[in-house]
């Protein structure tokens, strides 16, 4: 079946400092995949996304590509701070021209310090 | 705008008592999905409603049951609850016709069974 697999955390960062956070997914046809984020006390927030192979999400300086040959979708930041301190997960949902359900990731945590 | 909005924010059951979380989409937004999230983990699906009828059910014993309204607010019924149902209930709206759009979560019900 379907499935995303996150690199597990905590992960913590200097301010300033470049973060990854890798994703891969397992999934058949042609999913659409996110990254949503968890502020503590929170709901999800879509941070990003992407709905086809080789397309690049961004939003607040937060990067992922859809590579399909490695069937990953790693986010990254060039300057991290300490008001990105959240839970991220990763998710994918199936391409079927409706709202399929998104399949999460477990999350990784990331703690800026300043 | 409001945004997706969820009640109460906040509960406490009984082992083998019966629970309803509830949900109101974003304004304009017709399909209704519920998600458990526990403690640490990613969010997990549990039913789609759309058109007042469930149209996708993931792996959840028939103890969780929904039901969506006319005005496409839903709930979320758990009856004999166990203490394993503790969790963030999450749910999402989203809009059927536009495929891959945006799903919109609400800041979640945090169900504590005792």
């Amino acid at each position: 079946g379907n499935s995303v697999t996150q690199m597990e955390g905590p992960v913590t960062l200097s301010e300033e400092a470049f973060l990854t956070i890798n994703c891969t997914y397992t999934a058949t046809g042609y999913p659409s995949l996110f990254w949503y984020v968890q502020y503590p006390g929170e709901g999800l927030q879509l941070l990003l996304k992407a709905t086809k192979a080789d397309d690049k999400g961004s939003n607040k300086g937060f990067e992922a590509t859809y590579r399909k040959e490695t069937t990953s979708f790693h986010l990254e930041k060039g300057s991290v701070q300490v008001s990105d301190s959240a839970v991220y997960f990763c998710a994918l949902r199936d391409y079927g021209g409706s709202q399929g359900n998104l399949i999460f990731g477990k999350g990784t945590k990331l703690s800026v310090k300043p | 705008d409001a945004g997706v909005t969820q009640s109460p924010t906040h509960l406490i059951k009984t082992r083998g008592q019966q629970v309803t979380l509830r949900c109101s989409p974003k304004s304009g937004h017709d399909t209704v999905s519920w998600y458990q999230q526990a403690l640490g983990q990613g969010p997990q699906f549990i039913f789609q409603y759309y058109e007042e009828e469930e149209r996708q059910r993931g792996n959840f014993p028939d103890r969780f049951s929904g039901h969506q309204f006319p005005n496409y607010s839903s709930e979320l019924n758990v009856n004999a609850l166990l203490l394993g149902d503790s969790a963030l209930y999450l749910c999402a709206s989203s809009l059927e016709r536009r495929t891959n759009t945006e799903a919109f979560f609400g800041q979640g019900t945090r169900l504590t069974v005792v």
